[in-house]
Order: C-alpha cells, then sequence, then structure tokens
C-alpha cells in the first residue's frame, strides 16, 4: 500500500534560518504530492501541490519539487518566519482504488523562534 | 470567498450520547470527505461521498454513520460516543476523483467525550 514518511519534529528553527523538511513516498503508479499546513486550533491548508515526476510546486515562500527517482518531495524555505510555525504534512494521492486516496505523513511541527 | 464550513468548532458530548457533526460547503464539488484526527497524528479517512455514493473505508467502525442530503451539506453521526472517539474531526471536499485535484480542509470540530 501507499505510504508517506516525513522526519519527526519538533522542529525549532531562529527567524530567517533555511527550512528543509523530508519526505519520502511509497505508492503503486502515479501520484500526486502535496504540502499542508495546520496551524493550531485549525483544519488543513494546502500549501502547494506537484501532479507529475519533475513538477516544482512553490507557494508563499516554500517550495518542494517532485523527484521520482528518489521518491522524495521535501519541503524548502530559504527564510521561515515566527508566522510559519504550524504542523506540516506532506501527503499522496492516487485514484487507483476509483477515489482519490490521500495517504498523509505524520506531520512535522515547526517552531521559528525570534 | 468559496469554502468549507464546519459546525460546532467544538462540541461537548457524554459518554454514550449521540452526537452529530455537520459540514457544508460552498464549493459545489462533488465529493466530500470525513477524516478523524487524533492528537499529533496524521488525519484518518473515515469515509467519502462521491455524489450520493456512499464509501465506507474497511476500518471505520461501525460507530459512525454519514448522510449527505444534498451537494452541499454531509453530516457524521457518532451512535454512542466512547472516550476514544474524542479527536478532531476535519471534513473536506475534492472536485473529483482524480489525484491531481487536492482536497479542501474546513476548520475542524474538536470533540470531547466527557
Amino acid at each position: 500500500g501507499n505510504s508517506v514518511t516525513q522526519m519527526e519534529g519538533p522542529v525549532t528553527l531562529s527567524e530567517e534560518a533555511f527550512l528543509t523538511i523530508n519526505c519520502t513516498y511509497t505508492a503503486t503508479g502515479y501520484p500526486s504530492l502535496f504540502w499542508y499546513v495546520q496551524y493550531p486550533g485549525e483544519g488543513l491548508q494546502l500549501l502547494l501541490k506537484a501532479t507529475k515526476a519533475d513538477d516544482k510546486g512553490s507557494n508563499k515562500g516554500f517550495e518542494a519539487t517532485y523527484r521520482k527517482e528518489t521518491t522524495s518531495f521535501h519541503l524548502e524555505k530559504g527564510s521561515v518566519q515566527v508566522s510559519d510555525s504550524a504542523v506540516y504534512f506532506c501527503a499522496l494521492s492516487d485514484s487507483s482504488g476509483g477515489y482519490q486516496k490521500v495517504t498523509f505523513g505524520i506531520g512535522t511541527k515547526l517552531q521559528v523562534i525570534p | 470567498d468559496a469554502m468549507v464550513i464546519q459546525n460546532p468548532r467544538y462540541q461537548v458530548t457524554q459518554f454514550g450520547k449521540p452526537v452529530t457533526l455537520s459540514c457544508s460547503q460552498t464549493l459545489n464539488h462533488n465529493v466530500m470527505y470525513w477524516y478523524q484526527q487524533k492528537s499529533s497524528q496524521a488525519p484518518k479517512l473515515l469515509f467519502h461521498y462521491y455524489d450520493k455514493d456512499f464509501n465506507n473505508e474497511a476500518d471505520t467502525p461501525d460507530n459512525f454513520q454519514s448522510r449527505r442530503p444534498n451537494t452541499s451539506f454531509c453530516f457524521l453521526d457518532i451512535r454512542s460516543p466512547g472516550l476514544g472517539d474524542a479527536a478532531m474531526y476535519l471534513c473536506a471536499t475534492s472536485r473529483e476523483t482524480s489525484g491531481r485535484y487536492e482536497q479542501f480542509f474546513g476548520p475542524g470540530t474538536r470533540l470531547t467525550v466527557l
């Protein structure tokens, strides 16, 4: 079955530091890949996505590239802000079962300190 | 703004007392999903509707039921809540079942069972 592995947190960074959150996946077929962000007490918001190999998703300074050869979709940001503090979920989606099945990683909590 | 709305945001019920959580959407998406998210865990899919077709995940307890009276609304019924059912419940929608389309999440309902 499908699975997503992401680094466990919490990750604590100083403001303006470089962020990498690793994500690797196992899937049959050709899934789409997503990063969702969850702020405290809220639902999930889509941060970025990539639907095929070598696609780069980007939003709000965050980037991730769909790497089929390494089955990875690492999240990066060049300079984090305190407002980026949240939990980040890597996810994959396929429709091989006839409907969109989303598999989430465990989530990585990011804390950015001033 | 088109969105996914969940009411209430916080729900307290007693052990064994039936409870209903509601979700509505203005996106006109034909697929709606219910997830359970326990503390520090990834969301877990309970079931989804593709139009009026109900699809239950194999490991969803019988205690959880759902209704979708029309395109815009979907309800989660917990017939006899146990202490282990305390969690955040997330509703999501998607335009299609193709994995290319992301899911849009509501803010969630946090359920407490006393």
